[in-house]
């Protein structure tokens, strides 16, 4: 089994849907992360959440909110979706202490 | 705050070539640095990554990079590319040691391998 698994994979959507993209982590790490994928912009910050009490604003959050369920559990909301959220998303974890960072296979989302 | 620069947004190579792919940082303090291979319709892997210590880093894949501290730059390296190596690459930094690790991406580099 992946070490972060992202569901769905593939989503399609209208302007104007409520859309939850849903992570889950085996590795036991209290840090876990929401990006963006954009062609020509990198990966950039939504969201991230250091322990199930603390959830913090990236350079991206407009439009966007998360909730974390549990250590393992951290999952991302559109709540009202536009076309130019259409973009990949990746959900990841983090252990500081060995510099390491994982990534799920993200998540593709179309807004039409 | 820190940033990363990737200048090159697109490398064309031929198979069995040497390529660098160019990384260049900004931070007033220490950092880690890395690098992310994307392959087409995959998410990311870590290549190699520096933390402490060299600063000749070697990666998977036949990957090295190196830790310039006085130019700032964490160049990707590669003696000889394959066909396989054409993905997007990911340089990332991120800042602090005891503190949050956030990771903060280049642009990217697409390497494209040709026969």
């Amino acid at each position: 089994d992946a070490d972060v698994t992202q569901t769905p994979r593939n989503r399609i959507t209208k302007t104007g849907k409520r859309i939850m993209l849903e992570c889950s982590q085996t590795k036991g790490h209290d840090r876990m992360y929401w990006y963006r994928q954009d062609p020509g912009l990198g990966l950039r910050l939504i969201y991230y959440s250091f322990d199930v009490k603390d959830i913090n604003k990236g350079e991206i959050s407009d439009g966007y909110s998360v909730s974390r369920q549990a250590q393992a559990k951290f999952s991302l909301s559109l709540e009202s979706a536009i076309p130019n959220q259409t973009a990949l998303y990746f959900c990841a974890t983090s252990d500081p202490g060995q510099g390491a960072t994982y990534f799920g296979e993200g998540s593709w989302l179309t807004v039409v | 705050a820190q940033s990363v620069t990737q200048l090159d947004s697109q490398v064309p190579v031929f198979e069995e070539a040497p390529v660098e792919l160019r990384c260049n940082y900004s931070s007033s303090v220490s950092v880690y640095l890395f690098w992310y291979v994307q392959y087409p319709n995959q998410g990311l892997q870590l290549l190699l990554k520096y933390l402490s210590g060299s600063t000749l880093v070697k990666g998977i894949n036949g990957f090295e990079a190196e830790f310039n501290k006085s130019q700032t730059s964490f160049h990707l390296r590669k003696p000889s590319v394959h066909i396989s190596d054409t993905a997007e690459y990911f340089c990332a930094v991120s800042v602090g040691n005891t503190g949050f690790q956030k990771l903060v991406f280049g642009t990217g580099t697409r390497l494209l391998v040709s026969p």
